[in-house]
């Protein structure tokens, strides 16, 4: 049984440009949530995906979007990068319908922006 | 508006003794409430959780309390390890909620000193 997995680990980007961060879930999940951790604070929930269909949103502006594919990997899509982007960004995977507990999270793509 | 706080940004505990951290929240629609450890360079990882119907859970050398009037959670470890150094994060859940998404406080670093 593989754990979560994100790539890149690390990435620098500039204001204005769009980026791309991937999640792979545990398997048999068929559940990703992303947070966005920025530094000195707790993750904050940005939205989950359910079989493919977002499924919640936290408060987070449009141009932060997502996907998940058939095998319920997922991607996090930032348009028009700001300073304040810059987080430790992680995903979370678990089994819609398991007790929340059940979320396992992976390392994180850090996310620097200049 | 932070619906869980974390007041103390770092403890620092002596090998062997207890090690208590705490958190408040404002939303009395919590039912589900979480600890989480984090080391560096790794995703949070699951620790202990309790219900609201219950005022507390305890698991091996870890025990959460609640105190659902005062809106008041503690994370009690005993005795403390060195292994136990890292950033601990309390987290809530409504499950009314659709989503299963969890509201992070900033966390606690906590130190365990030889």
């Amino acid at each position: 049984e593989t754990g979560v997995t994100q790539s890149p680990t690390h990435l620098i980007k500039t204001r204005g440009q769009q980026v791309t961060l991937r999640c792979s879930s545990q398997s048999g999940h068929n559940t990703v949530s992303w947070y966005q951790q920025a530094l000195g604070q707790g993750p904050q929930f940005i939205f989950q995906y359910y079989r493919e269909e977002e499924n919640g949103r936290g408060n987070f502006p449009p141009r932060f979007s997502g996907l998940q594919f058939p095998n319920y990997s997922s991607e996090l899509n930032v348009n028009a990068l700001e300073l304040d982007d810059s987080a430790l960004y992680l995903c979370a995977s678990h089994s819609g319908g398991t007790s929340i507990n059940e979320q396992f999270f992976g390392p994180g793509t850090r996310l620097t922006v200049l | 508006d932070q619906q869980v706080k974390q007041n103390s940004p770092s403890l620092s505990v002596q090998e062997g003794r207890i090690s208590i951290l705490n958190c408040d929240y404002t939303n009395s629609m919590f039912d589900y409430f979480l600890w989480y450890k984090k080391y560096p360079a790794e995703g949070p990882t699951f620790l202990i959780s309790i219900s609201s119907i219950k005022d507390k859970n305890e698991d091996g050398r870890f025990t959460v309390f609640l105190n659902k009037s005062a809106k008041h959670l503690s994370l009690h470890i005993v005795p403390s390890q060195p292994g136990d150094s890292a950033v601990y994060f309390c987290a809530a859940s409504d499950s009314l909620q659709g989503a299963q998404k969890l509201v992070f406080g900033q966390g606690t670093r906590l130190t365990i000193n030889p």
